[in-house]
């Protein structure tokens, strides 16, 4: 089983709809998740850190789930700028493996159309 | 403040040749990565320095790679006699190297292999 999986998309939704992305990790010991977008050609950005009552930044909301080992994002009211990809990312505390500590996922592409 | 930068841009070379790849992080954090991403793939950890310990050399993919990291600032990546399959995006990212800390990524260099 791969360290963190996403399904990668791509997720074509109309403007304004409400779009949902999950992601699964291996690892129980996991310690902090994130979100990060990456638009095309460009670096990955912080969108969001997920914390574990959940937290919502204006249109949108990251949870997680401890026990089944997933965190999700949820983007209401899809604007045509969200399009990108929207990666995964899990803090895993003295990781022994390589990557340092952060796991990347593979991305979930978001396609927004007007 | 400044952010993490990188130079070149780009960078075409042709096969066999030596390229440098250079990384600036964020003035004080302590921890560094390189990566590097294929068109339309993920993120492929390549090698991880965090303060004055060993790097974390796991991902590098052949010893054709390698990095340094001078002063625990200003990073290195340097790919030796250059292959076709090594085109790809380089990303240097930096941290204050705490457990929990997200990571910021530079813009990247772009390398072709003739």
């Amino acid at each position: 089983r791969k360290e963190v999986e996403q399904d990668p998309g791509p997720f074509n939704v109309p403007e304004g709809a409400t779009v949902a992305f999950n992601c699964t990790y291996s690892n129980s010991a996991s310690q902090s998740f994130f979100w990060y977008r990456q638009d095309c050609r460009k670096e990955p950005k912080l969108l969001m850190s997920v914390y574990s009552s959940g937290n919502e930044d204006g249109r949108f909301t990251a949870q997680l789930n401890r026990a089944s080992q997933y965190i999700s994002l949820l983007i209401r009211d899809s604007k045509l700028s969200d399009s990108a990809t929207y990666l995964c990312v899990v803090n895993i505390l003295n990781y022994g493996g390589s990557q340092g500590n952060l796991i990347f996922g593979k991305g979930t592409k978001l396609s927004v159309k007007p | 403040g400044a952010g993490v930068s990188q130079s070149p841009s780009n960078k075409v070379t042709e096969k066999g040749k030596d390229v440098e790849l250079r990384c600036d992080p964020i003035s004080g954090h302590t921890a560094l990565y390189w990566y590097r991403q294929s068109l339309g793939q993920g993120l492929e950890f390549l090698i991880y320095f965090q303060g004055n310990s060993a790097p974390d050399k796991s991902g590098l993919p052949s010893d054709r790679f390698s990095a340094e990291r001078t002063g625990g600032s200003v990073s290195t990546l340097t790919i030796q006699r250059t292959q076709q399959e090594d085109s790809a995006v380089y990303l240097c990212a930096s941290s204050r190297g705490l457990a929990f800390d997200t990571q910021y990524f530079g813009p990247g260099t772009r390398l072709t292999v003739l």
